[in-house]
């Protein structure tokens, strides 16, 4: 069975400090995709990125960065120099390439305290 | 623009009736999705259809009906055996296995 596991149900951090958010999955495919969302208050989830399996190399956006080890099935998300706006909940994602279901985790909200 | 568009944002349902949320996109995108947000909970798979005429239960389908006649149009009918139907639900969309684009929710409250 596929599973996309969240284990920090809540984290808060000081403004400027680094944060990981952790993303671990669970799968038997071969050939999958990974994502994080964010959901600002607002509601409406905004894409951040997307992975193939194939592709382990680490991607840097800005601030943001991913981390993505098949050894460990793990897609860990950091937030470099926190900002307030940073404060959201974040969702990592798996979908199979045999099939359109996007299966998420329960989430890490993020508190980023000024 | 294109996006997808829900509505309404906010709804009331007395005890005993269906309601429908509506959900359409101009993405041309094949698949959509509706998801239930409860605190705490995280995003629940309820439908989600691939093709046109086809769907598929999610997770937690019991009390949920849908249809997907257009390819734009993905309605969601809450009916009376959804026994605590109180939640944001959220109606998204992809195109194969790329980036899903998420409409800005409907919420369900019970009156």
């Amino acid at each position: 069975a596929q599973k996309v596991t969240q284990a920090q149900t809540e984290i808060s951090v000081v403004e400027k400090e680094d944060v990981t958010l952790d993303c671990v999955y669970e799968t038997r495919d071969t050939t999958y995709y990974l994502f994080w969302y964010k959901q600002p208050p607002s509601g409406e989830l905004v894409f951040l990125i997307r992975r193939n399996s194939f592709d382990e190399q680490n991607e840097i956006s800005g601030r943001y960065s991913w981390n993505f080890q098949k050894s460990t099935s793990s897609f860990n998300f950091t937030i470099t120099a926190s900002q307030v706006v940073d404060s959201a909940v974040y969702f990592c994602a798996l979908v199979l390439n045999r099939d359109d279901k996007i299966i998420f985790g329960k989430g890490t909200r993020l508190h980023i305290l000024p | 623009d294109g996006g997808i568009t829900q509505s309404p944002k906010y709804l009331f349902r007395k005890e005993g009736q269906n309601v429908t949320l509506s959900c359409e996109q101009n993405l041309n995108h094949d698949a959509m999705y509706w998801y239930r947000q409860d605190p705490g909970q995280g995003l629940r798979l309820i439908y989600y259809s691939q093709i046109v005429n086809d769907f598929q239960k999610g997770d937690i389908a019991e009390g949920y009906s849908v249809s997907r006649e257009k390819k734009e149009s993905f309605p969601l009918t809450v009916t009376s055996a959804q026994k605590n139907p109180t939640a944001f639900y959220l109606c998204a969309s992809s195109f194969g296995q790329s980036e899903a684009f998420f409409g800005q929710g409907t919420r369900l409250t019970v009156v």
